[in-house]
């Protein structure tokens, strides 16, 4: 199994909804990533858990919360969010230093 | 922290011809390159990658991609394209854990 599989594909929410995005991969990596890509914009970091523990934040809104259950789990939940925090949501897993392996996203729209 | 610039944004060309992406970096350690494609409507996937050892790097489809230390380049080729080829090219570098992207290419390769 070589995949990292992101569910919902699609989703829309209201300003005040609590919503939440799963990845999974069973890869044995140790290394999984969140990234957010606006359209015709290359995807842009927002965290890194390595080990199950959060190691890079750059900068994200606290509305944005990620969480790693376990080695295979990462979510981001969503709440209050704003319409310009629609786009891609990406995620990824790698072994360490080696190349990432991308989800196909889920395409976020904030109303 | 790391960056990467690529300096064309668009690129067309006709099948058969030979392409010929940029792609320069900084950093100040050791760091892995990478082309990553985005077909439309796909999800990221690698082309190639050089971590170290021989600077010139086949990939998938034909590509290649020659690594020039002393000019912090790492630019994409292929000899003839395909009309199956038109798709945004990401370059990126990664260093300790963060793996940054590249503005994106926009090939267009008419038949």
């Amino acid at each position: 199994d070589t995949e990292v599989t992101q569910t919902p594909k699609h989703l829309v929410m209201g300003m005040t909804n609590k919503k939440s995005l799963k990845c999974e991969q069973h890869m044995g990596h140790r290394a999984m990533y969140w990234y957010k890509q606006k359209a015709k914009k290359p995807p842009e970091l927002m965290f890194v858990y390595s080990y199950e523990k959060l190691s890079i934040n750059e900068s994200v809104p606290s509305r944005f919360s990620p969480e790693c259950p376990n080695s295979s789990l990462l979510n981001l939940h969503l709440h209050a969010l704003q319409p310009e925090d629609s786009a891609l949501y990406l995620c990824a897993s790698s072994r360490g230093d080696e190349k990432l392996f991308f989800g196909s996203g889920t395409q976020l729209s904030v109303l | 922290a790391q960056s990467v610039s690529q300096h064309n944004h668009h690129v067309i060309l006709s099948e058969a011809a030979s392409l010929e992406l940029g792609c320069n970096y900084s950093y100040g350690g050791t760091v892995n390159l990478f082309w990553y494609v985005q077909y439309p409507g796909q999800h990221l996937q690698l082309l190639l990658k050089y971590f170290s050892g021989d600077p010139l790097v086949k990939g998938i489809k034909g590509f290649e991609a020659e690594f020039i230390k002393s000019k912090f380049s790492f630019n994409l080729r292929k000899p003839s394209v395909q009309w199956s080829d038109t798709a945004e090219y990401f370059c990126a570098v990664k260093g300790f854990q963060k793996l940054v992207f590249g503005t994106g290419t926009r090939l267009l390769v008419s038949p």
